[in-house]
């Protein structure tokens, strides 16, 4: 299947810090999904983009569907010791749903 | 409480003895699909189901079978396990199609010696 690339791998912060992380992918897309997954948990999905350039809020998070639609962009305000957690982005294609490999987030308080 | 349940949630087996994960769903989904997750490697797609007795593959389907015979459950089977089948498993479920939010099960630790 198609693979999406998803970076920094792992981010070690400060709470307070901002956040930023992002996929990529080399094929056009028309979904982009973010889910975040707790330590022992399954993941839960924060916010879906449906449109090229759509700029989605949650809280303190926020994020884009790249205007090219191959890429999208998570951003994390004021972190705080709960954001701790695995955080991927997924693409649709067809009937399938393929996750990035997940960037691992930890905050130190 | 609406919810998705696997079990069992650990499982240690030794290679070449079948065995099944259950994933049951009380929210009436249509939707269900398994995925395997290994570290770096974010979670794969196994195979998933559009509705009962519709299943396709996923990305990696090698060495598992599932079935749909009701709309609840969703099983995933391994007929002859093998250690590089080792893996945190996920089942999920959606109302209708992967767009819309996906409910994960707890997960399933599995072991195979």
């Amino acid at each position: 299947g198609q693979q999406l690339n998803q970076s920094p791998q792992s981010m070690f912060i400060q709470e307070g810090e901002d956040v930023s992380m992002n996929c990529t992918s080399s094929s056009i897309f028309n979904t982009w999904l973010w889910y975040k997954q707790d330590p022992g948990e399954g993941p839960v999905l924060l916010i879906a983009l449906y449109k090229a350039g759509e700029l989605t809020s949650n809280g303190r998070l926020t994020a884009q569907f790249g205007i090219t639609r191959k890429d999208s962009f998570l951003n994390i305000s004021a972190s705080i010791p709960s954001d701790v957690g695995i955080y991927f982005c997924a693409r649709i294609a067809g009937n399938m749903l393929t996750f990035g490999g997940g960037t691992r987030l930890m905050v130190k308080p | 409480e609406a919810q998705v349940t696997q079990n069992p949630r650990y499982l240690i087996t030794v290679t070449g003895k079948k065995l099944t994960v259950t994933c049951s769903q009380n929210m009436n989904h249509e939707y269900m699909s398994w995925y395997r997750q290994d570290p770096g490697l974010g979670l794969r797609q196994i195979y998933y189901s559009m509705n009962v007795e519709v299943t396709d593959k996923g990305d990696v389907p090698e060495g598992y079978k599932v079935s749909r015979k009701e709309k609840r459950n969703f099983p995933l089977i391994l007929e002859s396990p093998s250690p590089n089948q080792t893996s945190l498993y996920f089942c999920a479920s959606s109302l209708g199609s992967p767009e819309e939010t996906q409910y994960f099960g707890p997960g399933t630790r599995l072991l195979v010696l």
